[in-house]
């Protein structure tokens, strides 16, 4: 099976930087993705990551080291929209399902 | 471009009442579909996706079932609803082997009372 780690909530303010960890415990890791859900609405894709490294997407970017079983997505120039829940989830090899976490409910004061 | 919708947007049951959820897909062919379930606060627990017409995989034993009627028709039924099937229902698909990047419908909010 697989369990997915990341913080409940984080707080920032507008402008900042905050950085989202995910720690992953899977049996045949393939992928990390992350996901942003406002409240009331639906999840929506941010971004991927196959291999490990940076990828970078405008002021978002996520990272992934496999040895570590580790990830992280990190947003910079924090405006009031990045309220959010942002979750973390793993597709394994061999499945085409991914496995959610809990999610972090990210608050950006003014 | 492809759009996904889900019917109705909010919905109210008596407990033992059925249900069926509709999703459709439009603008792309043969796409993977998943259906959801979020509890308030919590998140995402697959319920059960299909990769192909009348190929369909569960993941958690419950009183929900699903079909694929057509390639981009997906639907969720019970016969008997329960109070616990309460809950915020997504619907997703994805494209090809690119499982990781889905795609949600704006989701129907079940009450069961």
């Amino acid at each position: 099976g697989q369990s997915l780690e990341q913080p409940s909530e984080v707080t920032a303010v507008e402008g900042a930087i905050v950085q989202i960890n995910c720690t992953y415990q899977t049996s045949g890791f393939y992928g990390l993705s992350w996901y942003q859900q406002h409240d009331g609405g639906a999840p929506t894709f941010l971004s991927y990551n196959g291999l490990d490294g940076l990828e970078e997407t405008g002021r978002f970017s996520s990272f992934l080291s496999r040895s570590d079983s580790y990830g992280y997505l990190l947003l910079q120039e924090l405006q009031m929209k990045d309220s959010a829940s942002y979750f973390c989830a793993v597709r394994d090899q061999g499945y085409s399902t991914l496995t959610f976490g809990k999610g972090t409910m990210l608050l950006v004061s003014p | 471009s492809q759009t996904i919708h889900q019917w109705p947007a909010t919905l109210v049951q008596p407990v033992g009442s059925p249900l069926s959820l509709e999703c459709t897909v439009e603008g792309t062919s043969n796409p993977n579909l998943y259906w959801y379930r979020q509890a308030a606060g919590r998140g995402l627990q697959l319920l059960f996706y299909s990769v192909g017409i009348g190929q369909i995989s569960s993941e958690v034993p419950q009183n929900l079932s699903a079909s694929r009627p057509q390639d981009r028709q997906f639907i969720l039924s019970s016969k008997k609803l329960l109070l616990s099937d309460s809950g915020f229902y997504l619907c997703a698909w994805s494209a090809g082997t690119r499982f990781y990047e889905q795609y949600f419908g704006p989701g129907t909010r079940l009450t069961v009372t």
